[in-house]
């Protein structure tokens, strides 16, 4: 089965620029989740969906950070406007059974901000 | 906010030697998982263990989940070159409402060098 893919690989933007991360998951997982992974760290949950609908953001940033998952499927991660603290992976994860298969990961966005 | 720590940070092993890496917490898990991840590529899942005082094997990797469910470990057994990656544990922070996204430690770095 195809995997979770995510767009762009790289990016890199000057602060107070905008930028957005696209995820589409794996066909038929109900729950989305982005992670941001600082360099030297283990990921950090910003926001879950479970279809369309958001079931945890009380990690992320609204003041800067949004994302949608407008029709159940594909994913957008925005921010705006970044700072220089938001250089990181942003990666993007979908489950079945979080418990019995675990998630599966995108290869994720490395976001530079200079 | 429930933390996951992960001990050694960095690991440098001969080819053949045994190691393991410990993920400890001060809070309970109904499950927890590790993950691998290699560099440019998310987290790959590795196993979940959920019952207290299991040990579930995977080749020559070993994993034993505390009786308590605060802690973990992984044991490699004659280490491979190809087992090089960061190894990451992962703690469910199920709070309700469906929002069930993973606590990740930092993970520990491990290099098996021929």
């Amino acid at each position: 089965e195809a995997g979770v893919a995510q767009s762009p690989r790289y990016k890199i933007i000057e602060k107070r620029q905008s930028v957005a991360f696209w995820c589409n998951p794996i066909s038929g997982h109900a729950t989305l989740y982005w992670y941001q992974q600082i360099l030297g760290q283990g990921p950090k949950l910003l926001i879950q969906f479970q279809n369309n609908g958001v079931v945890d953001d009380s990690q992320l940033p609204k003041d800067r950070f949004s994302a949608e998952r407008l029709k159940g499927v594909d994913s957008t991660l925005k921010i705006q406007p970044a700072k220089l603290e938001d250089s990181a992976v942003y990666l993007c994860a979908s489950s079945l059974d979080r418990v019995v298969y675990g998630y599966t990961f995108g290869s994720g966005t490395r976001l530079t901000v200079v | 906010t429930q933390l996951l720590e992960q001990s050694p940070q960095f690991l440098s092993i001969q080819e053949g030697e045994n190691l393991t890496v410990y993920c400890n917490s001060s809070s309970v898990f109904s499950s927890l998982q590790w993950y691998r991840q290699e560099p440019g590529e998310g987290p790959v899942l590795l196993v979940t263990v959920v019952t207290g005082g299991e040990v579930k094997k995977l080749k020559r990797l070993t994993f034993q989940f505390g009786d308590a469910r605060k802690d973990s470990s992984l044991h490699i057994t004659a280490a491979q070159t190809g087992d090089t990656g960061l190894y990451l544990c992962a703690g469910d922070s199920i709070s309700g409402g469906g929002a069930d996204g993973l606590t990740f430690g930092k993970g520990t770095h491990l290099i098996i060098q021929p």
